[in-house]
């Protein structure tokens, strides 16, 4: 079974300065690793995924994530917060391969608060 | 968007009522999935299906029934619902071809058992 923490449940941040959302995973066997962002009253969206290769992914608006395999990490980055990015993200792992079905295990969110 | 719909979006009941709550897709993804999502839990499986017919319990199953007939849609059901079952359900799908695992999820229905 695998497991997801993610170490801060709220992070406020002012704009345009930088913000780290950490996520810690725990699993026995390879996994896939998966940011999801909600913005309020809305459903979850994709924002960036690890399967395999470079362990430094990165999204369409200016986030990234580093897959950390010996610290079990895969912490998620921004280097300028806007406005916008006021949200909650959620951290997500997966078996890789095999057979899981897919089903994914989250961790608790952490809300994102960007101020002006 | 994987062309998944959620209904309704929006529902009220009352306790000891039954509630099926309906997820729909048009992309012929095998692979369907019904979750929870409540404060300081994140989301939580309750049921997956992997094809008609097919389906397995997930982490919070209890009190929750599915049911997969055909391939666009899967049922999620409260036989008899609780106030502990006031929440968001969120359908999803995993897109599971040249080998990737993504899931992408559905609108979100948020119930409310009083």
């Amino acid at each position: 079974a695998q497991s997801v923490t993610q170490l801060d449940s709220q992070v406020p941040v002012f704009e345009e300065a930088p913000v780290e959302l950490r996520c810690n995973y725990s699993s026995s066997v390879s996994v896939y690793l998966f940011w999801y962002v909600q913005y309020p009253n809305q459903g979850l969206q994709l924002l960036l995924k690890y399967l395999s290769g470079s362990t430094l992914v990165e999204s369409i608006n200016g986030f990234e994530a580093e897959f950390n395999k010996s610290q079990t990490s895969f912490h998620l980055r921004k280097p300028s917060v806007h406005i916008s990015d006021t949200a909650e993200y959620f951290c997500a792992v997966n078996r890789a391969g095999g057979t899981s079905y897919g089903k994914l295990t989250f961790g608790q969110g952490t809300i994102l608060t960007v101020h002006p | 968007d994987a062309g998944i719909t959620q209904s309704p979006r929006h529902k009220v009941t009352e306790t000891g009522t039954p509630v099926t709550l309906r997820c729909h897709q048009t992309e012929n993804h095998r692979y369907m999935y019904w979750y929870r999502q409540d404060p300081g839990h994140g989301l939580r499986l309750i049921h997956y299906s992997y094809g008609v017919k097919d389906t397995d319990k997930g982490e919070v199953s209890d009190g929750y029934s599915v049911s997969r007939s055909k391939t666009e849609d899967f049922l999620l059901t409260l036989e008899s619902a609780t106030s502990s079952q006031t929440s968001v359900y969120f359908c999803a799908i995993t897109e599971r071809g040249s080998g990737e695992d993504t899931q992408y999820f559905g609108p979100g229905t948020r119930l409310t058992v009083l």
